[in-house]
């Protein structure tokens, strides 16, 4: 298998409960901020996006955080699904620049 | 559906062989950018181009080249690779400034 989780913390969940996975972001002149999904063996896939003017958004299932006061950035998955087990990481940019700081990622594993 | 394709998904190469990472993307997309992800390390930028023919540097881009004489092509070479250079290899690429990445899905190399 694909070993870029190897080392990272991993969220257990129950099946249809709701899931939380963090990140602490390091730049406070950061002010876009994106979710990625990697299931094994793939490529990072768009989730969710929030930009610093607002402090949560809401998509299918799907729910972003903004705490730009302790830099902490949150989503939340609703009736976590088998489909949804894969590692969870976000991406940190400042307006004007090309380059995003990736956080290392989570791994979530849905127990059924 | 838009879609950023890397050629190779697997590649195994022997130390000191050039070696060509392809990445194509369908979007009409401006920038685009190469990642190493590494187990504990996240995602690091080796170069970006944010136009035909221009390039710049990342974090890493010691051992690496690219080159980019199409829009919708972007290369990346190892001169002469290393076991150091084994890892996986994400192409991504942008509609611009403020905008997410889509990545391709990797290529995973193996340098014996």
């Amino acid at each position: 298998g694909e070993s870029v989780g190897l080392h990272l913390p991993t969220l257990s969940v129950q099946e249809g409960d709701n899931s939380i996975i963090n990140c602490a972001y390091s730049n406070s002149a950061s002010d876009y901020f994106i979710w990625y999904k990697q299931e094994s063996g793939k490529g990072p896939q768009f989730i969710i996006d929030i930009r610093s003017n607002m402090d949560k958004r809401q998509g299918q299932r799907v729910t972003v955080l903004l705490n730009k006061t302790v830099k902490h950035l949150s989503l939340q998955i609703a009736a976590t699904q088998p489909g949804d087990s894969a590692v969870y990481f976000c991406a940190e940019n400042t307006s004007g620049t090309y380059k995003y700081i990736f956080g290392t990622g989570t791994r979530l594993k849905v127990l059924a | 559906d838009v879609k950023v394709t890397q050629s190779s998904r697997y590649l195994v190469k022997r130390t000191g062989e050039k070696v060509f990472l392809e990445c194509v993307q369908d979007m009409d997309h401006e920038n685009m950018f190469w990642y190493r992800q590494d187990p504990g390390l996240g995602l690091r930028l080796i170069y970006f181009s944010y136009d035909v023919k221009m390039k710049e540097k990342g974090d890493i881009p010691e051992g690496y080249s690219v080159s980019r004489e199409k829009k919708e092509r972007f290369s990346l070479i190892l001169e002469s690779a290393s076991t150091n250079q084994t890892s996986m290899y994400l192409c991504a690429s942008t509609l611009g400034l403020g905008y997410g990445y889509t990545f391709g899905s990797g290529t995973r190399l193996t340098v014996v």
